[in-house]
Parts: C-alpha cells; structure tokens; sequence
C-alpha cells in the first residue's frame, strides 16, 4: 500500500473562517511534507515534518499552521486566508532513515482544491 | 539556489511515437532525481526514482537517466498511447528539500 489520503477533496471557506485538512499514511513513513500548486505551476514546498517535528517552514505566513499529531497524521490549521491562498494543497510522505530523509520516494496524496472566497 | 527547468513545455504526438521529454537542473549536488504525472487537477503519481550513483532506471515503456555532472535527465516514453497524456514533473532532491521543473504537458492523440 502506497497510498497518501488527503481529506476533504474540496474545501470552499470564506476570509473569516477556520479550516483544516488531513492527510493520513499508514505506510510507517517518519516525513511528511505539505505542498502548495497554484493552477498551470509545479508544486511548492510549504512544510516538513520529521519524525514528528517540523523540520523545514518555507517562510510560510502563520494564517497557515501545520501539526503532526502522530506519525501517520498531518494537519494543515486554515484562518483568516486571503483569496490569493486558493490552490491545489499537496500532501507527501517518505521513509526516514538514520541516514536522512533525503534518499527516499516521496509518495503524493491527490491533493485538497481550496477555494478562498 | 536550484532551478529546474523542462524543455519542452507543451509537446503533442500521434499514439505510438517514441518520446523524450527533457529536464535540467542548476545545482549538481542531489541526492536524487524523481519523475512524476500529474493528470488535471489531480494528485502527483512517481514514475521513478534515480538515486544521484545511479545513471538510469525503467519501468515498463518508461526509461530515465540520469547525467549528474551535466545537470541533466531525460524521460523516454516508449510507443506512447492517448492515456499517457498528462503533465510530466521532474523533481531533484537537495539536502533540504525536493525542487520541482515547471513541467511538460503532453498530448497523446489517437
């Protein structure tokens, strides 16, 4: 099984409203990323995790806050987003290993369409 | 900072022609090189993996390789058909994260 689950597959929210998106792997993954595709644009990398620990925050403004409650779990916390944050939100996984996460297969959910009205 | 770039953007061929579609990068200090599909509105699907020790891989009609030294891969698709018709991702991976190539959209038409 090589399968990323990204829940909701569409979410319309307006300015004011608070949201999140999950994503689950039960794949014994230990990283986990969150991407960010805006339409006809290769994905963005926003967030990663490692064994349970945000690793990598690409500068991400704080209207966005991810949380990885266990090692197969991934949140993406919305509030108060800008029209602008309406995009394809890509989940991925990979193996860590003591040699880093850096080698290994990253495997993509089919992704969250945001809207942002 | 790396930048990946996929020549070309947008390619169109009959079903059953041979195929390469093109992918370079600046930084030759990878990890590895990772082809993806991705259909409209969907999720990325990996077609394959090459590790940076690594000069090529296969899988089924599709072949990659991979030329670290000169910053560049290749994809070749064999005998394509109409449902190879998506967009095609090349991605390195640095120390940090994995960079993604602006893309190539393919159509396959019967």
């Amino acid at each position: 099984d090589t399968e990323v689950t990204q829940t909701p597959k569409h979410l319309v929210m307006g300015m004011t409203n608070k949201k999140s998106l999950k994503c689950e792997q039960h794949m014994g993954h230990r990283a986990m990323y969150w991407y960010k595709q805006k339409a006809k644009k290769p994905p963005e990398l926003m967030f990663v995790y490692s064994y349970e620990k945000l690793s990598i925050n690409e500068s991400v403004p704080s209207r966005f806050s991810p949380e990885c409650p266990n090692s197969s779990l991934l949140n993406l916390h919305l509030h108060a987003l800008q029209p602008e944050d309406s995009a394809l939100y890509l989940c991925a996984s990979s193996q860590g290993s003591s040699s880093g996460v850096a080698k290994n297969i990253q495997y993509f959910g089919a992704g969250t369409r945001l809207s942002v009205l | 900072k790396q930048e990946v770039t996929q020549i070309p953007a947008a390619l169109s061929v009959p079903e059953g022609e041979n195929l390469v579609l093109n992918c370079s990068f600046t930084d030759s200090a990878i990890y590895n090189l990772q082809w993806f599909r991705q259909d409209p509105g969907k999720g990325l699907t990996s077609l394959l993996l090459i590790q940076s020790s690594q000069r090529e891989q296969t899988s089924g009609r599709l072949n990659a390789s991979l030329d670290k030294s000169s910053g560049r891969s290749t994809l070749y698709i064999a005998a394509s058909q109409p449902g190879d018709s998506a967009t095609y991702l090349c991605a390195v991976r640095g120390f940090q994260k994995l960079v993604f190539g602006t893309g190539t959209r393919l159509l396959v038409s019967p």
